[in-house]
């Protein structure tokens, strides 16, 4: 089975630049969720996705957006890049059953110049 | 709302002596814990976690993880630590009152196995 996947791997944006990041789940997972993780402040929650409809959602300006496709692909938005969004994006697959665990993708790291 | 604390940012363990690094949450409901590691560069990888039952789990790579109910922790332990656990780790939690809520997680204990 495969696993989750983040595209691209790599990005540089210019601060106000807008970017999107892409995350293919396992197969028959319909919750996703993403994390932004820095050094200072470990892995915060930005929101979760389940069958298209945003389910929760963490402390993150609006610039920060999400959405999710009918094949459970999920999209991460940022508009107005700043310097502080530099950042290891993760996102997570997991089925709809309360305990069980998260898979995370290798993550897309963001460097925002 | 859930919260997970790491109260050490680092841990050094010397190579077979026993390591624990440590982890206290706070819910509404009952909790379900996860341990997760990360090395440099990748995602995270699953440990174990704790649902219900024994309040001593077994994981992944001869981790184990103890739920304590009363001091609100789950402690991740190892009897004989190696060189390549050095990695960063994670102690995540989901609150059980809906089944339905985010898993949080700490920020993170980075973990140093001198040989």
């Amino acid at each position: 089975k495969a696993g989750v996947t983040q595209t691209p791997r790599y990005l540089i944006k210019t601060r106000g630049q807008q970017v999107t990041l892409s995350c293919s789940p396992i197969s028959g997972h319909r919750s996703v969720s993403w994390y932004q993780q820095t050094p200072g402040q470990g892995l915060q929650f930005l929101f979760e996705y389940f069958s298209e409809t945003q389910r929760n959602k963490g402390n993150f300006p609006g610039r920060f957006s999400g959405r999710q496709f009918s094949n459970s692909r999920s999209e991460m938005n940022v508009s107005t890049l700043e310097l502080g969004d530099s950042a290891l994006y993760l996102c997570a697959s997991s089925s709809n059953r309360g305990p069980a665990k998260a898979f995370f993708g290798q993550g897309t790291r963001l460097t925002v110049v | 709302a859930q919260s997970v604390a790491q109260p050490e940012d680092q841990v050094n363990v010397a190579e077979g002596n026993p390591l624990t690094v440590k982890c206290t949450y706070s819910v509404s409901g009952n909790p379900y814990l996860f341990w997760y590691v990360q090395y440099p560069n990748r995602g995270l990888q699953f440990l174990l976690k704790y649902i219900t039952g024994d309040n001593l789990v077994k994981g992944s790579y001869g981790f184990e993880a103890e739920f304590n109910k009363s001091q609100t922790s789950f402690h991740l332990k190892k009897p004989s630590a190696l060189v390549s656990d050095s990695a960063l780790y994670f102690c995540a939690v989901r609150d059980d009152v809906s089944g339905n809520t985010p898993l949080v997680f700490g920020k993170g204990t980075r973990l140093s196995v001198i040989a």
